[in-house]
């Protein structure tokens, strides 16, 4: 069946602008989370949806980064005023919640000139 | 706050070599320990994991032991093959507050040669 899908799959932009970031869960997985991984580090977490909501945000670095999950399926992450030190892959990851497995996209390769 | 550590790659072996990478943590209360598994141009998948002191995870021919004393969950395998090169991750969910992130260690990557 169909996997985490995280679009794009790479991302370009100029420091200052503006990013969005999507992922797709396995259907039916209720959490879904959001990491980032900066070369040679392990994943960092940003945060965690339980459905709609956002359950854990503790992990977002500052008030440029920001997430949503409307329909409780579908997430963006958003980045405004992007800086060098944003760049890194995002990573997606869902869940059907509890103690469940993570499934991992394959991430987004964000790089800010 | 929790933290992973493991030991610094690259881990390089031949086929059919004894495979062991060390980890270590810092967490309260009694965390559940996993190790995630990267292959090359794909996503991290849940290799194994252990969910309370002395419970042994294994599969694909991996093991590690929930060790409390030690803190530590230390991956092995007796006879590696070429297709078990990637890069491995330990990780912990602290198990007595409900919080559902996990921690990830560095990163620890391993080739086999034939």
């Amino acid at each position: 069946g169909a996997g985490v899908s995280q679009t794009p799959s790479n991302k370009v932009t100029e420091k200052g602008k503006y990013v969005e970031l999507r992922c797709d869960p396995i259907s039916g997985h209720t959490a879904l989370y959001w990491y980032r991984q900066s070369l040679g580090q392990g994943p960092e977490f940003l945060i965690y949806f339980q459905g709609t909501g956002a359950a854990d945000d503790s992990g977002l670095p500052n008030d440029r980064f920001f997430a949503v999950r409307p329909e409780g399926s579908v997430s963006t992450l958003k980045i405004q005023r992007t800086e060098r030190g944003d760049s890194a892959v995002y990573l997606c990851a869902s869940s059907l919640g509890g103690d469940s497995p993570l499934h991992f996209g394959n991430g987004t390769r964000l790089t800010v000139t | 706050g929790n933290s992973v550590t493991q030991m610094e790659g690259p881990v390089t072996l031949s086929e059919e070599a004894f495979l062991t990478i060390n980890c270590t943590y810092t967490a309260t209360g009694y965390p559940s320990l996993f190790w995630y598994v990267q292959y090359p141009g794909e996503g991290l998948q849940l290799l194994l994991k252990a969910t309370k002191a002395d419970d042994k995870g294994s599969n694909k021919g991996f093991e590690a032991t929930y060790r409390k004393e030690t803190t530590s969950f230390h991956l092995e395998k007796g006879s590696v093959q070429v297709s078990d090169s990637a890069v491995y991750f330990c990780a912990l969910r602290q198990g007595d507050t409900g919080r559902r992130a996990l921690t990830f260690g560095s990163g620890t990557r391993l080739q086999v040669q034939p």
